[in-house]
């Protein structure tokens, strides 16, 4: 069972455009949702992260939007630029226990100079 | 560098044959997770470590698979008799203890079976 899905699959902006990649969960127990970025050959490193008290945290260019009742949450990530490309993972984990991710399936995103 | 590093980066083998990854967290993180990562996907959880205790396996984990943290510090994840199907990356991460949820990956090792 697919606990988080991730849209769209691939996406590609102009510098300086904004870049929206969704995502919508079904386990209403999980609290803690962040978004990871990773490039090639190397390992997912945190962008920005949320809790469901809130409807949206900003980081630099950076930020998520979160709507409880629809289960879904995105990333927005204003004025791109071609060193956002990269391939972007939403997450979601439950407050207790082992916190494990429950991850996307991933974006892949191009940011065409 | 004192992120969470893995050995080796890249691993070839025969179909068969059996592998060993190690996972070194970064210092004071009592909380050690492996996650597999196949092409064009997303990473799964396989297991989880607090200190030396292994408290949760994903269904994924095969009998063929087998985890340790034997000092509650670096980890070792074994496949014996690998198949074509554990071709991936595998993935390492580490987290404080307390409430703070960021688990901090390492660079990951790729696993090719041939």
């Amino acid at each position: 069972q697919q606990q988080v899905k991730q849209s769209p699959q691939s996406l590609i902006v102009q510098k300086g455009g904004i870049s929206i990649i969704n995502c919508a969960y079904e386990n209403t127990a999980f609290d803690y949702f962040p978004w990871y970025q990773q490039f090639p050959g190397k390992g997912p490193a945190l962008l920005i992260a949320i809790r469901p008290d809130v409807s949206e945290k900003k980081e630099g260019r950076f930020t998520i939007s979160f709507n409880k009742s629809a289960k879904q949450f995105s990333l927005h990530i204003m004025d791109s630029q071609p060193g956002d490309s990269a391939t972007y993972f939403c997450a979601a984990s439950r407050g207790m226990g082992a916190q494990k991710l429950v991850f996307g399936q991933g974006t892949r995103l191009t940011i065409n100079p | 560098d004192t992120g969470v590093s893995q050995n080796p980066r890249h691993k070839i083998t025969k179909r068969g044959q059996n592998v060993t990854f190690r996972c070194d967290p970064i210092s004071e993180h009592n909380r050690l997770y492996w996650y597999r990562q196949t092409l064009g996907q997303g990473p799964e959880f396989l297991t989880y470590f607090q200190n030396e205790a292994q408290l949760e396996k994903s269904r994924l984990l095969s009998d063929r698979f087998s985890a340790e943290r034997p000092k509650g510090s670096f980890s070792t994840l074994e496949i014996q008799r690998t198949e074509q199907g554990d071709s991936a990356m595998y993935l390492c991460a580490s987290r404080p203890a307390g409430a703070q949820e960021t688990q901090y990956f390492g660079p990951g090792t790729r696993l090719l079976v041939l």
